[in-house]
C-alpha cells in the first residue's frame, strides 16, 4: 500500500517563528519528494523538491530528507501571515509515473 | 501566460450530462497529468498522458471517464453521464519531456465541477 502521511493540523505558529511540517511515506525505494502550497480554493503551487538525503534550502524554505527513516520535512523560517495555507507533501514512488499526495497540513501564522 | 491553462474554471452540469475539461500544458512541457481533489481530501492521480498516448490510467474510474491528448490541441478529460459524486476540483499538471514521474509537476488553476 503506497501511502503518504501528514498531520492534518491545524498548526499555528506566531509571526516570525519557524514552522515545521512533517511527512512520512511508505515506500523505501522512493526517489523524488515535493512540497506544494495550496491556498483555500486555489491550485497547488510547487514550493520545493528534493531528491537526496540532507537539507535543501531556498530562501526561507528548507526541505529535509531522511530516506532511511522515510521522512521528509519542510521548515519555514520567519513565518509570515501570507504563509497561512495547506502544505501538501507529494512523493514519486519507485516505478510510478505519478505523484502520491498526503492530505496536507493546514498552517496558520498568527500576526 | 506560459503556465498550465485549464478551462473552464467552473462547470455546472446536471446528472446524466457530459462534462469536458480542457488542459493546455506549460510551454515546453509534453507530459500531462490529471488529478482529482474531493472536498477535504487529498489530490488523487487519475491519468498520465503524452501526445497521442495514454501512458498510465491506473487512477481512472473504469466507467464513464476517458482522457485524450491529441497531436494538436489541449488534453481533454471527459466524464459521461455525470453523477453527484463526480463533484470535485479537477487539476491538470504538466512536466518537461523527461522520463518518469520524478520531475516537478506544475499545476493549472483547476476546474471546479458541480453536479446538480
Amino acid at each position: 500500500q503506497k501511502e503518504v502521511e501528514q498531520n492534518s493540523g491545524p498548526l499555528s505558529v506566531p509571526e516570525g517563528a519557524i514552522a515545521s511540517l512533517n511527512c512520512t511515506y511508505s515506500d523505501r525505494g522512493s526517489q523524488s519528494f515535493f512540497w506544494y502550497r495550496q491556498y483555500s480554493g486555489k491550485s497547488p503551487e510547487l514550493i520545493m523538491f528534493i531528491y537526496s538525503n540532507g537539507d535543501k534550502e531556498d530562501g526561507r524554505f528548507t526541505a529535509q530528507l531522511n530516506k532511511a527513516s522515510q521522512y521528509v520535512s519542510l521548515l519555514i523560517r520567519d513565518s509570515q501571515p501570507s504563509d497561512s495555507a495547506t502544505y501538501l507533501c507529494a512523493v514519486n514512488f519507485a516505478g510510478a509515473n505519478n505523484l502520491f499526495f498526503g492530505t496536507g497540513t493546514r498552517l496558520t501564522v498568527i500576526p | 501566460n506560459a503556465g498550465v491553462m485549464q478551462n473552464p474554471r467552473h462547470l455546472v452540469r446536471r446528472r446524466g450530462q457530459e462534462a469536458r475539461l480542457r488542459c493546455s500544458p506549460m510551454k515546453g512541457h509534453s507530459h500531462v497529468y490529471w488529478y482529482r481533489q474531493l472536498p477535504e481530501e487529498g489530490l488523487k492521480f487519475m491519468v498520465y498522458l503524452q501526445k497521442e498516448n495514454i501512458i498510465d490510467e491506473s487512477g481512472m474510474p473504469k466507467e464513464r471517464f476517458s482522457a485524450e491528448f491529441p497531436k494538436e490541441g489541449p488534453s481533454i478529460l471527459r466524464i459521461q453521464q455525470v453523477v453527484r459524486g463526480d463533484s470535485a476540483a479537477y487539476f491538470c499538471a504538466s512536466s518537461p519531456p523527461l522520463t518518469g514521474g520524478n520531475q516537478p509537476q506544475h499545476f493549472g488553476d483547476g476546474t471546479r465541477l458541480s453536479i446538480l
